[in-house]
């Protein structure tokens, strides 16, 4: 049960796309269409933003957005906003009723 | 309005045991699969539980395994975590949180506030 790969941190500038990465693997990221992806702001319980690899809960803005492809998912926030800035984590169902969180990233909003 | 409020956390000292509660209201509790997450103040986030709606599957990650046991009594809308055993690296903010899809979708779409639970002497 090892923990999903992302990048510790990423960056950008107002108005700008950013794409956060998580790497599992076959028995996990890549078997399941079950990547989910949270934000995280200081003293605050985790929020969902994508579920199922691209679906976007109600209220959610459109400027998150999810994919995947092979063992890799990505969340995408265009048009970044200061509001942004938060620590992201993914999600992935790891098989044999197991759940894998993703290290998490900070998003820095410069 | 959906809200999952957790309680019993506290100081405990290593080898120690604790019971963590979450009450969930405005929500149809006993129709939804429920899940303890933590996380170290600073760290990232950790699933430690699951439970089926009507408490008939539970699955636990390695590392709490044969120390914590997940329930839930659906009558008081409550989940619980019996935690033994405890060791100073159990030490973080447990949230409960919903899943809410039956039969499962492996996301959450509600958490708790969290309840830290700290091991120590």
């Amino acid at each position: 049960q090892s923990a999903l790969t992302q990048p510790a941190s990423v960056s950008g500038s107002p108005g700008q796309t950013i794409t956060i990465s998580c790497t599992g693997s076959s028995s996990d990221v890549g078997r399941y269409n079950l990547v989910s992806w949270y934000q995280q702001h200081p003293g605050k319980a985790p929020k969902l933003m994508i579920s199922q690899v691209s679906k976007r809960p109600s209220g959610v803005s459109n400027r998150f957005s999810g994919s995947k492809s092979d063992n890799t998912a990505s969340l995408t926030i265009s048009g970044l906003q200061a509001e942004d800035e938060a620590d992201y984590y993914c999600c992935s169902y790891g098989g044999g009723g197991t759940v894998l969180f993703g290290e998490g990233t900070k998003l820095t909003v410069l | 309005e959906v809200q999952l409020v957790e309680s019993g956390g506290g100081l405990v000292q290593p080898g120690g045991s604790l019971r963590l509660s979450c009450a969930a209201s405005g929500f149809t509790f006993s129709t939804y699969w429920m899940h303890w997450v933590r996380q170290v103040p600073g760290k990232g986030l950790v699933w430690v539980s699951r439970i089926r709606s009507d408490g008939s599957y539970t699955s636990y990650a390695d590392s709490v395994k044969g120390r914590f046991t997940i329930s839930r009594d659906n009558a008081r809308n409550t989940l619980y975590l019996q935690m033994n055993s405890l060791r100073a690296e159990d030490t973080a903010l447990y949230y409960c949180a919903r899943e809410p899809c039956n039969p499962g979708c492996d996301f959450f779409d509600y958490w708790g506030q969290g309840a830290l639970v700290t091991v120590s002497s």
